[in-house]
């Protein structure tokens, strides 16, 4: 079965910029959705394809996906942004990264 | 714009079964396929199996299959995850999730998740 490999944890500063890793094997050739939750909430899907935002989703969040790395990256990034963040993909079946917990210094 | 309404907290016997409702207000299913997907306690997120209402087609994560069943009401925007056999380990926050045709089939909508404890 396919498998999604992420950091545990992701620090840093307000203001700076944060890089989440998705790695799968040749996941270039997959599309890479991103989802969002914080504590005691449901998932907030925050790019969809590798980088196309949902409405009402910042443009600071944006994605990129080549070789067998997908990136998530928050540019300018808030306090309100802390939060794990999971990556997904499909094959044979809906498959999820065991997820980023992001850290705002 | 649609919201998705589950069914409440749930305390289970091990070997038992539970039958969670997850209820589309403010539109319907569409030709949406509604996703389950689980998360036990300090965990990820993991995907069950789906259901594409408008076809009544399922499609199962292999961990699961023979031990959950999906199914739709379309006549009141309802899908339902059932789980038998259950055990400990199914200690769950349990969520549907609407896939949307036009976002890639992510997982664009989402319940407010059910608990699901399986204690003796």
């Amino acid at each position: 079965s396919y498998v999604l490999t992420q950091p545990p944890s992701v620090s840093v500063a307000p203001g700076q910029t944060a890089r989440i890793t998705c790695g799968g094997t040749n996941i270039e050739s997959k599309s890479v959705h991103w989802y969002q939750q914080k504590p005691g909430q449901a998932p907030v899907l925050v790019l969809y394809d590798d980088s196309d935002r949902p409405s009402g989703i910042p443009e600071r969040f944006s994605g990129s996906n080549s070789g067998n790395t997908a990136t998530l990256t928050i540019s300018r990034v808030e306090a309100g942004d802390e939060a794990d963040y999971y990556c997904q993909l499909w094959d044979n079946g809906r498959v999820f990264g065991a997820g980023t917990k992001v850290t705002v210094l | 714009q649609v919201q998705l309404v589950q069914s409440g907290a749930e305390v289970k016997k091990p070997g038992s079964s539970v039958k969670v409702s997850c209820k589309a207000s403010g539109g319907t299913f569409s030709s949406d396929v509604i996703s389950w997907v689980r998360q036990a306690p300090g965990q990820g997120l993991e995907w069950m199996g789906g259901i594409s209402p408008i076809f009544s087609t399922t499609n199962y994560a292999h961990k699961f299959q023979g031990r959950v069943t999906i199914t739709t009401d379309t006549s009141t925007n309802t899908a339902y995850m059932e789980l038998s056999s259950l055990r400990s380990e199914d200690t769950a926050v349990y969520y549907c999730a609407r896939g949307s045709a036009v976002a890639g089939n992510a997982l664009d909508i989402w319940g407010q998740g059910t608990m699901v404890t399986v204690s003796s």
